[in-house]
């Protein structure tokens, strides 16, 4: 299957610091990328969709000046957290879908990267 | 709006028996497609089985199956001969088949299987 890969898997950093994490489609181009935040033992919750070259549309009650989004390439996502504060700590995972392709199986997930703010 | 309502928080089952989660979902749209996934303590989300909304038989892959009732509303998944690895979060999800629409998630189940 697809493969979408997530870094960094894992960050820690002080209140106040931006991270960016990046989502990259291997081995097939994604049109359109997902992001997601799971906090312990809930749900996935969508935060934005991405479409490369646009700017992405974000769910509501999640805000767009502090989850930066870019999809800059068909292989490439980031998501910038800017001054990131403890309540940003989760578990954010992206998820691409293929270029032209149909509904079955087509959204692949990456690992997941767990960023705690001190 | 599409809904996803899973409404075990936890199952608990013994080894070689089989397990049924439920899954109960709300839209609006004719096509759309229901999906099942597994999230082990890893945090991955391991795909294990789809069913479309047009799709007359009940999807089956390898122990999984999926027990589909339209006029209910209901997919849930049936897992068969239980094992140990199968310990994990099960995430019941749908998608509108619209260009764009993202998987949309229920609340999730908790499954321990013990020895």
């Amino acid at each position: 299957g697809a493969v979408v890969s997530q870094h960094p898997s894992r960050v820690i950093c002080k209140s106040g610091t931006s991270v960016k994490i990046e989502c990259r489609s291997l081995d097939f181009q994604a049109t359109t990328m997902f992001w997601y935040r799971q906090f312990p033992k809930q749900s996935l919750m969508l935060m934005a969709t991405s479409n490369e070259g646009s700017k992405a549309t974000y769910e509501q009650g999640v805000e767009k000046d502090k989850f930066l989004i870019n999809h800059a390439s068909l292989t490439l996502s980031t998501l910038t957290v800017t001054s990131a504060h403890p309540e940003d700590s989760s578990f954010y995972i992206c998820s691409a879908r293929q270029t032209g392709s149909g509904i079955y199986n087509e959204q692949f997930f990456g690992p997941g990267t767990r960023l705690t703010v001190l | 709006a599409q809904k996803i309502t899973q409404t075990q928080p936890g199952m608990f089952v013994q080894e070689k028996e089989a397990v049924t989660l439920d899954c109960t979902y709300d839209t609006s749209d004719q096509s759309y497609g229901l999906f099942w996934y597994k999230q082990p303590s890893s945090g991955e989300m391991i795909f294990l089985i789809y069913q479309g909304s047009y799709d007359e038989q009940n999807a089956t892959e390898g122990r999984y199956s999926l027990n589909f009732q339209k006029a209910r509303k209901s997919a849930n998944l049936v897992i068969s001969a239980s094992q140990l690895g199968d310990s994990a979060m099960y995430f019941c999800a749908m998608r509108e088949i619209q260009a764009g629409t993202a998987l949309i998630f229920g609340k999730g189940t908790t499954l321990s299987v013990s020895s």
